[in-house]
C-alpha cells in the first residue's frame, strides 16, 4: 500500500477484555515496530520485527502484552485482560533493511479502557 | 544506557522569528539521528535526517538540524516560523548494533505565536 495502515483508529474495550491492534507495512519493507503514546508522553518502545529474525521483545510493558507478524508483512498487537493504564495510542511503524532509512508511522490506534 | 533528550517540553516563539528544538543524544558509536513532527491526531511524519557527511541536513517545510558531534547534539531549526509550524517534534537516534531499533525523545511542544 501507499502507507503504514492501522486498524480500527479508535477503539473502546471494557477492562478485563482482550483487544486486537493491526498493522499493515508498507509493501516491501522488513522491518515493522510497534511503539506507545501515552496522553501527553513520548513515544514508547514496544516491540521490533526485522525479516525472519526473533523480535526484540524488550519494551512489552507486562506478559499481557504480545505480537505477531505473520508472513513477513502484516502484525497484530494483541493486549490481553485490558487495564486502564493500557489506554493510549498505539503507533506502528515500518521501514526497508537499510539501516540508514527512516521508518514511516502509521495513523495510530487510539485505545480507551473504560 | 543509550538515550535522547529533549530538554524543553514546550517552545514558544513568534511568527517570522527563528527557532530552535534542542535535542541531545547518548549512544555507542557513530549514530543515526531523525527528526519526526506530529500534527493533532496524526501519526508521526518523517522531517530530516544525518546519517553522514555535512553536518547541516535540510529537510522538509524548511526545516534543517545541525549535527554536532561533540556537544552529542542535534537540533532542529527553522529561519521563520510560522503559525502552521505547532505540532509536536521528536528527535529520535536508531541503533546500530544489536536490535536496529529507534528511540524517542520525549517530545516538544512548539507553539508559534501570530
Amino acid at each position: 500500500g501507499a502507507g503504514v495502515s492501522q486498524s480500527p483508529s479508535n477503539k473502546v474495550t471494557e477492562k478485563g477484555k482482550d483487544v486486537e491492534l493491526r498493522c499493515d507495512p508498507i509493501s516491501g519493507h522488513t522491518a515493522l515496530y510497534w511503539y506507545r503514546q501515552s496522553l501527553g508522553q513520548g513515544l514508547e518502545f514496544l516491540i521490533y520485527f526485522q525479516g525472519n529474525s526473533a523480535p526484540d521483545k524488550s519494551g512489552l510493558p507486562s506478559d499481557r502484552f504480545s505480537a505477531e507478524r505473520t508472513g513477513g508483512s502484516v502484525s497484530t498487537l494483541t493486549i490481553q485482560r485490558t487495564q486502564q493504564e493500557d489506554s493510549a495510542v498505539y503507533l506502528c511503524a515500518s521501514s526497508s533493511i537499510q539501516i540508514n532509512t527512516e521508518a514511516f508511522f502509521g495513523q495510530g490506534t487510539r485505545l480507551t479502557v473504560v | 544506557a543509550q538515550s535522547v533528550a529533549q530538554p524543553e517540553d514546550q517552545v514558544n516563539v513568534a511568527e517570522g522569528n527563528p527557532l530552535t528544538v534542542k535535542c541531545t543524544y547518548s549512544v555507542s558509536g557513530n549514530p543515526y539521528l531523525f527528526w519526526y513532527v506530529q500534527y493533532p491526531n496524526r501519526g508521526l511524519q518523517f522531517l530530516l535526517k544525518y546519517i553522514t557527511g555535512d553536518n547541516l541536513v535540510k529537510g522538509s517545510y524548511g526545516f534543517e538540524a545541525e549535527f554536532n558531534k561533540s556537544q552529542t547534539s542535534f537540533h532542529l531549526k527553522k529561519p521563520s516560523a510560522l503559525v502552521s509550524d505547532s505540532a509536536l517534534y521528536f528527535c529520535a537516534v536508531r541503533l546500530l548494533s544489536g536490535t536496529y531499533k529507534y528511540i524517542f525523545g520525549t517530545g516538544t511542544r512548539l507553539k508559534v505565536l501570530a
